[in-house]
């Protein structure tokens, strides 16, 4: 299967501060991204879908101004956090596709702690 | 809504033992997903079957799909103690969306 990395794999922020994330894929160009959140104990949540060059389609609920997503090149997409908030704390995992009927390769993930 | 959600929410068997875990989905789908994920880390990709199969085998795993019901079934056989997990279904209809987990707990 395909390799995708994030960093950080964690970080610890203060409240108002901004966090920056990053999305990898290391041997395959993705043409779709995802980005989702895990608060402890549920399921994941979609936030947000990315095609390269284009502007992300945020899920209801989700704030596009407080999540930033650039999805730079078919290998990097990023997601930031700004003006971070202790309820944004949570566990953020991107994940890769060729195609979006098809497999997604997800990243190790990248837990978030706002104090 | 939620559209996968899984069934049990939590399930406990002794190693060796044969686990199974259901997915119930509300809207037709191009594809249904299985995936692991070890407390606190990423998804893991067990296995897609497509919408015109009704059964897949990997190793030890064994996914049916019933279209007609919109269900879906895990079954690991001769469970061992690195299976203890949680396990999600993932549904491609207009978009992926994650049911809430099966937490699978294998006791030695």
């Amino acid at each position: 299967g395909a390799v995708v990395s994030q960093h950080p794999s964690w970080v610890i922020c203060k409240s108002g501060t901004s966090v920056k994330i990053e999305c990898r894929s290391l041997d395959f160009q993705a043409t779709t991204m995802f980005w989702y959140r895990q608060f402890p104990k549920q399921s994941l949540m979609l936030m947000a879908t990315s095609n390269e060059g284009s502007k992300a389609t945020y899920e209801q609920g989700v704030e596009k101004d407080k999540f930033l997503i650039n999805h730079a090149s078919l290998t990097l997409s990023t997601l930031t956090v700004t003006s971070a908030h202790p309820e944004d704390s949570s566990f953020y995992i991107c994940s890769l596709t060729m195609d979006r009927f098809y497999e997604q390769y997800f990243g190790p993930g990248t837990r978030l702690t706002v104090t | 809504s939620q559209q996968g959600e899984e069934d049990p929410q939590a399930l406990s068997i002794q190693e060796g033992e044969n686990a199974t875990m259901n997915c119930s989905y509300k809207t037709s789908i191009n594809n249904l997903q299985w995936y692991r994920q070890n407390s606190g880390r990423g998804l893991v990709h067990l296995i897609l079957i497509r919408s015109n199969e009704r059964e897949k085998h990997s190793g030890r795993l064994r996914v049916t799909l019933d279209t007609s019901k919109k269900s879906s079934s895990l079954l690991i056989t001769a469970s061992r103690a690195a299976d203890t997990a949680s396990y999600f279904c993932a549904t491609d209809g207009d978009k992926i969306i994650f049911g809430k987990g099966t937490r699978l707990h294998i006791l030695p």
